[in-house]
């Protein structure tokens, strides 16, 4: 059974209008991630929650926001996408527990195209 | 200097081969270390966590050197179905996050 979710796979959105991806979680993970994934380059973190803090990635650009209402889904909002914005977007959940911290487990991704 | 720096290849080996990724990492403060295998135009996949003793599973196996900040991953008998882009991830403990950072990946193609 699946359990990190993302929703759609594809995604096909124009230049500038406003996109969100969401992902869900069955796993009751209190941390989830969001990251960034062009060809042939190592996924890029944007922004995790950490239960209900939001940490910001310095270079993370202000087109892109976060939502998680509760433990179990977040989204990411693309508030005007631009062509170098097509990429993967993948979603990842862990665990911490007691000054320790644990593997992620991630989505299939959602596959981005800004035409 | 990157945090996490790999080899990006390609290592081209053949069936059977042993083939072996090292990784380095300049935070000291790192907690927890990950191999991930990531295939073509799919999410990585967790492959292996990297203890200080090191560990083994199968055909795999992992090191930790905590003193020289270096992580290691050893494949034998080197498989067509190996073939893949393979990820060090370490988790460097920041403002009390865990942030995941990643290596840009080793490509590895297993050929007959």
């Amino acid at each position: 059974d699946a359990m990190v979710i993302q929703n759609p796979r594809y995604q096909v959105t124009q230049f500038g209008k406003p996109v969100t991806l969401s992902c869900s979680q069955t796993l009751n993970h209190n941390v989830m991630y969001w990251y960034q994934q062009k060809s042939s380059q190592a996924p890029k973190l944007l922004f995790h929650y950490y239960d209900k803090d939001f940490n910001n990635e310095a270079d993370t650009p202000d087109n892109f926001q976060s939502r998680r209402p509760n433990t179990s889904f977040c989204f990411l909002d693309i508030r005007s996408p631009g062509l170098g914005d097509a990429a993967m977007y993948l979603c990842a959940t862990s665990r911490t527990s007691a000054g320790s911290s644990y593997e992620q487990y991630f989505g299939p991704g959602t596959r981005l195209t800004v035409t | 200097r990157k945090e996490v720096e790999q080899d990006p290849g390609p290592f081209n080996v053949p069936e059977g081969a042993t083939v072996a990724f090292n990784c380095t990492y300049s935070n000291s403060a790192s907690q927890s270390f990950f191999w991930y295998r990531q295939d073509c135009r799919k999410e990585p996949k967790l492959l292996m966590s990297v203890y200080s003793s090191g560990n083994e599973d199968g055909r795999f196996t992992a090191q930790l050197n905590r003193a020289s900040q270096y992580i290691s991953l050893l494949i034998r008998d080197s498989k067509l179905s190996d073939s893949a882009t393979y990820l060090c991830v370490v988790n460097i403990v920041t403002g009390g996050s865990y942030i995941p950072t990643f290596g840009r990946g080793t490509s590895l193609i297993v050929h007959p």
